[in-house]
């Protein structure tokens, strides 16, 4: 089972900054396999990239997603009083397994 | 618009058992594979059980396999999840969710139903 690993655990920032949220892999995963999702208290999680670094329908394009192999990153260029929220990755692996990393908390410093 | 309503979460004692349901709309449900995810209050999310298409297929977390059953009625529209042998850990907003054609992510979630396991 491969293991996603998110760093940091919590990121404190101020609405303007550049967050970069990193999720790193015990084994190499597919660029296709790999997804990021945000989630606001109370709420579902949504989807905000696909295959790595395909933006989900609706998502603003300072959300962007990158890296291969074991290391990827999820980076908001510029942040908005809404984008503060808890960021999940997650896998899709052997025998239709499907993984999530431990979450990152970005919070408003 | 896709939709997925999920109910039948609630109290349970420890050995108990529940069935949620997930009502979807907005898109051909016979087409998709679909999933139950769960977050245990303040925790993150666990993938928790899979159904294909067609109900033919089945996966199961390690942590929930034996205990619980997902099954599917494409007639109508809905997924379910039976649970049985519930224990103080299975506590947790259960998401039913939409996997995406590729199946590789999941592009749509409900609101979550909180089953709530304790005496």
């Amino acid at each position: 089972e491969i293991v996603l690993t998110q760093s940091p655990g919590t990121l404190s920032l101020s609405p303007g900054e550049r967050a970069t949220l990193s999720c790193r892999a015990s084994q190499s995963v597919s660029s296709s396999y790999l997804a990021w999702y945000q989630q606001k208290p109370g709420q579902a999680p949504r989807l905000l990239i696909y295959g790595a670094s395909s933006r989900a329908t609706g998502i603003p394009d300072r959300f962007s997603g990158s890296g291969s192999g074991t290391d990827f990153t999820l980076t908001i260029s510029r942040l908005e009083p809404e984008d503060f929220a808890v960021y999940y990755c997650q896998q899709y692996g052997s025998s239709r397994m499907y993984t999530f990393g431990q979450g990152t908390k970005l919070e408003i410093k | 618009e896709v939709q997925l309503v999920e109910s039948g979460g609630g109290l349970v004692q420890p050995g108990g058992s529940l069935r949620l349901s997930c009502s979807a709309s907005g898109f051909t449900f016979s087409s998709y594979a679909m999933h139950w995810v769960r977050q245990a209050p303040g925790k993150g999310l666990e993938y928790v059980s899979a159904i294909s298409s067609n109900g033919g297929s089945t996966y199961y977390a390690d942590s929930v396999k034996g205990r619980f059953t997902i099954s599917r009625d494409n007639s109508k529209n809905t997924l379910y999840l039976q649970m049985s042998s519930l224990r103080a850990e299975d506590t947790a907003v259960y998401y039913c969710v939409k996997t995406a054609f590729s199946g590789y992510y999941f592009d749509y979630w409900g609101q979550g139903t909180l089953v709530t396991v304790s005496s």
